[in-house]
Parts: C-alpha cells; sequence; structure tokens
C-alpha cells in the first residue's frame, strides 16, 4: 500500500535549519509530484508547493520563497523539504502528500518542527 | 490567492444524523475542490476530490456537490468514526488554498 514516512519531531533554535524527510513506499515514486504543506492552530493548513520527483523542479508558494526548499533523492524515494532561518513562526507541523492530478491522496504522519532558544 | 471560508467552523451531531458542511471560494474555481479529513492523532486522508468524487475507501455515507464558488460536503448518517476534522481544498490555481476547518463534534 501507499505510504508516506516521515521523520520525527524537531526541536530547534532560532536562526537554524532543519531538513523533514518523507520516505514514500507502495508506488513508483517518480511517477507523482509531492507537496508540502503546513498546518498551525493560527494560520491553518498552507500550501507550501511541490516538487516533481523525476525531474526536480518545484513551484514553492510565494509566502515559503527562501523558506523553503524542496529535494529528492530517487534513489532513496525521499523527498525533502528543508526549513532555513527558522523563527518561532516556523514552529508547526509539516506534512508531505502524493499530488495526484485533482487531489493529495496519501499524507504522510506528519513532523512536528518547534522552534525555541 | 483563492480564499476558501468554510462554515461551520463546529458542528454538533448525534449519531445517525445528517449533516452538511459548506465551503465558499472567493472566485469560481471550475469543481476543482477536495475534502478531507483529519483524525485527532493528526492523520489526514481525502474524502471527496473534483467536486463528488468519492475518494478510493471511502464509505458512501460521504457525499460531494456544488459548482461556481460553492460547494458542500454531506455525511448522510454519523458513524463513530467520522467525529474529526473537515477540511476543503481547492485545486483550481497556485498556490492550493484551504479552509479553515470544521470540528465535528458529539452532541
Amino acid at each position: 500500500q501507499v505510504q508516506l514516512q516521515q521523520s520525527g519531531a524537531e526541536l530547534a533554535k532560532p536562526g537554524s535549519s532543519v531538513k523533514i524527510s518523507c520516505k514514500a513506499s507502495g508506488y513508483t515514486f517518480t511517477r507523482y509530484y509531492i507537496s508540502w504543506i503546513k498546518q498551525t492552530t493560527g494560520q491553518g493548513l498552507e500550501y507550501i508547493g511541490y516538487i516533481n520527483t523525476g525531474s526536480g523542479g518545484t513551484n514553492y508558494n510565494e509566502k515559503f520563497k527562501g523558506k523553503a526548499t524542496l529535494t529528492v533523492d530517487k534513489s532513496s524515494s525521499t523527498a525533502f523539504m528543508q526549513l532555513s532561518s527558522l523563527t518561532p513562526d516556523d514552529s508547526a507541523v509539516y506534512y508531505c502528500a502524493r499530488k495526484t492530478l485533482y487531489v493529495m491522496d496519501a499524507w504522510g504522519q506528519g513532523a512536528s518542527v518547534t522552534v525555541s532558544s | 490567492d483563492i480564499q476558501m471560508t468554510q462554515s461551520p467552523s463546529s458542528l454538533p451531531a448525534s449519531l445517525g444524523e445528517r449533516v452538511t458542511i459548506s465551503c465558499r471560494a472567493s472566485q469560481g474555481i471550475n469543481n476543482n475542490l477536495n475534502w478531507y479529513q483529519q483524525k485527532p492523532d493528526g492523520t489526514i486522508k481525502p474524502l471527496i476530490y473534483y467536486t463528488s468524487n468519492l475518494q478510493s475507501g471511502v464509505p458512501s455515507r460521504f457525499s460531494g456537490s456544488g459548482s461556481g464558488t460553492d460547494y458542500s460536503l454531506t455525511i448522510s448518517s454519523l458513524e463513530p468514526e467520522d467525529f474529526a476534522m473537515y477540511y476543503c481544498q481547492q485545486d483550481a490555481s497556485f498556490p492550493n488554498t484551504f479552509g479553515a476547518g470544521t470540528k465535528l463534534e458529539l452532541k
């Protein structure tokens, strides 16, 4: 079955970076894009962007340009999101999701990022 | 960005009851509207895609409808496992945007 397994919770200091992973299984990794979504209590669900897992091409929500960097490692069927120059506003749960033509049809379990000094 | 206004934000309901959640887009989205369910443990799964298509494995008590800017999700007869958060999401333009969510609670 299709599964997206995300890395664990992160505690990071302001100004630092974190890299979250999303390992796919149960399907051909390069046939589907991977999307990333941020969830906070205050802002709800926000779409960060997506990566073409075959070509590595990316498309970012303007709000997250310069904050998030999406990459893939095809050899391990893993997508990554790096968050840089962290501030407390980056504290959230981050989800990866497999994107089909219409819908994000499989989601990771979420990765919690807490930014605190 | 397209704004998605979801209502109600909270919906108390009883087992067996029929409920409807609404979602309004700030501009027409040509039926590119999806519904997701989020459980308290954070697990998110799709329910309905492209307005009215049932995602594989989702019970037939879930249905979706709408057009233009107005869409809705209906659960025909609530089961215990249906009490959760529900979100609409538009896929018509980038970036995709989500409604603020509806918390379906046991009355």
